[in-house]
């Protein structure tokens, strides 16, 4: 059984769309988390989701929504897509209630985001 | 300057050589230290986790912390092809607030 999934895997899309990325964990976790990895492989966190609680929103554009209808769910919403939202994003989740990031975290198999 | 960084290789070994990575930092905040290793199109998985100073062993890895130099390390002994990946080092501060990872760096273990 996959930990934790991602849908889907590949995303190519133009510039101007909505898209949502799925992210499921079935291990139970408390804390929920998306990262964006750049071409250049850094790796930075975007936010995570607690019970239903956003706990970090690092500085992304509002244009980047998470919303989780369940503990084991949280998707990705993304309007209007620019170039330079394409990159691999990741989906995480630990057992930390805190969601302070001192928990393992296990990541998902990545989304390959494209924007044309 | 970047909080974590990383040189990104590429590292080219021949199988049984012992692999040295590194991560420099400059927030001394930072008490977590965590190793990554990344397959390519795969998710990062966790390798070894450290908490402050000392020197921690699982197998043919090792990491050390240095926190006075601010520098980290991940050994890897007796290096096989199926350790060719991307190694991420990833810090955390004492109240959690605070979490970078590192750029990457890529290995290549010739067989």
């Amino acid at each position: 059984d996959t930990a934790v999934s991602q849908t889907p895997k590949y995303l190519v899309t133009q510039m101007g769309n909505d898209k949502s990325i799925k992210c499921e964990q079935n291990l139970g976790h408390d804390t929920m988390y998306w990262y964006k990895q750049d071409s250049k492989k850094f790796l930075k966190i975007m936010f995570s989701y607690n019970n239903k609680e956003l706990i970090i929103n690092e500085t992304v554009p509002n244009r980047f929504s998470p919303k989780s209808p369940d503990k084991a769910h949280l998707n990705l919403h993304i309007n209007s897509l620019e170039l330079g939202d394409s990159a691999v994003y990741f989906c995480a989740s630990s057992q930390d209630p805190q969601g302070s990031h001192t928990d393992t975290q296990y990541f998902g198999p990545g989304t390959r985001l494209t924007v044309l | 300057q970047k909080e974590v960084e990383q040189d990104p290789g590429p590292l080219s070994v021949p199988e049984g050589a012992i692999v040295s990575l590194n991560c420099t930092y400059s927030n001394s905040a930072f008490q977590y230290f965590m190793w990554y290793r990344q397959y390519s199109r795969k998710g990062p998985e966790l390798l070894m986790y450290t908490y402050s100073s000392g020197n921690k062993e699982d197998g043919r890895f090792t990491a050390q912390v240095d926190k006075s130099s601010k520098y980290i390390s991940l050994f890897i002994r007796d290096s096989q092809p199926s350790d060719s990946a991307t190694y991420l080092c990833a810090m955390i501060s004492n109240t959690g607030n605070q979490f970078y990872f590192g750029t990457g760096t890529s290995l290549t273990v010739i067989p």
